[in-house]
């Protein structure tokens, strides 16, 4: 069964220190995995998205990670703000043409 | 438009009744998407429009939930003899209909039944 399985389910952070959430999929056949971050009463807004080719890959203060062997994904966020508090939701595409599997989202909030 | 647009932004209804809720893809856009999100869960996938194929109608949840889309313009969601477990933020997501493109979500409409 296709499945994204996120860790933490919530995370509270300092401001200024740094974060990194995890990323698990079972899906095949692979196409591209994305980041997404989502306040509260908005829509996913997408951070990254990166093919199986790519390794890393930057916006920002978000660096993705991406092993698409051990099909594992990692964001890391550097010198958090309180501004990134939000929900931050891995996606992962599988053949062209089929819904995205959207794993439940870590909850980030960062204090100052 | 420059966004996915989605209408109501809120919707209260009482049990029983039936609710419309309507998404405005951007232009050119000939995939998309209806998603739920039941507060403190995951995004739920409903039903998946692509271009003037049949829809991925796997995700919903029953009979009460249908959608329609025409062409490649707006589609409606709708939902009938709500129930209060359809209590949700309901996503509209569009995209160009390639695996490798960014899709793009709507801010959603708030369903609550009461």
């Amino acid at each position: 069964k296709n499945q994204v399985e996120q860790s933490p389910q919530s995370l509270i952070i300092l401001e200024g220190k740094n974060c990194t959430l995890q990323c698990n999929y079972t899906v095949s056949p692979f196409s591209n995995l994305r980041w997404y971050k989502q306040d509260t009463g908005r829509g996913p807004v997408s951070l990254t998205i990166m093919t199986f080719s790519e390794n890393t890959k930057s916006n920002g203060r978000y660096t993705a990670t991406l092993d698409a062997d051990t099909k594992q994904s990692s964001l890391h966020i550097t010198a958090s703000q309180l501004s990134d508090s939000a929900s931050y939701i891995c996606v992962v595409s599988g053949q062209a043409g089929t819904a995205l599997i959207f794993g439940k989202g870590t909850t980030l909030s960062v204090s100052s | 438009g420059a966004g996915v647009s989605q209408s109501p932004s809120n919707k209260v209804t009482e049990k029983g009744k039936d609710v419309e809720l309507r998404c405005d893809p951007i232009s050119g856009h000939t995939a998309l998407y209806w998603y739920r999100q039941r507060l403190g869960q995951g995004l739920e996938f409903l039903i998946y429009f692509q271009g003037n194929s049949a829809p991925d109608k796997s995700g919903l949840p029953s009979d009460r939930f249908s959608a329609e889309r025409t062409g490649e313009s707006v589609s409606t969601l709708t939902i009938q003899r709500t129930q209060q477990e359809d209590s949700a933020v309901y996503l509209c997501a569009s995209s160009s209909g390639t695996a490798d493109r960014g899709y793009t979500f709507g801010s959603g409409t708030r369903l609550t039944v009461v």
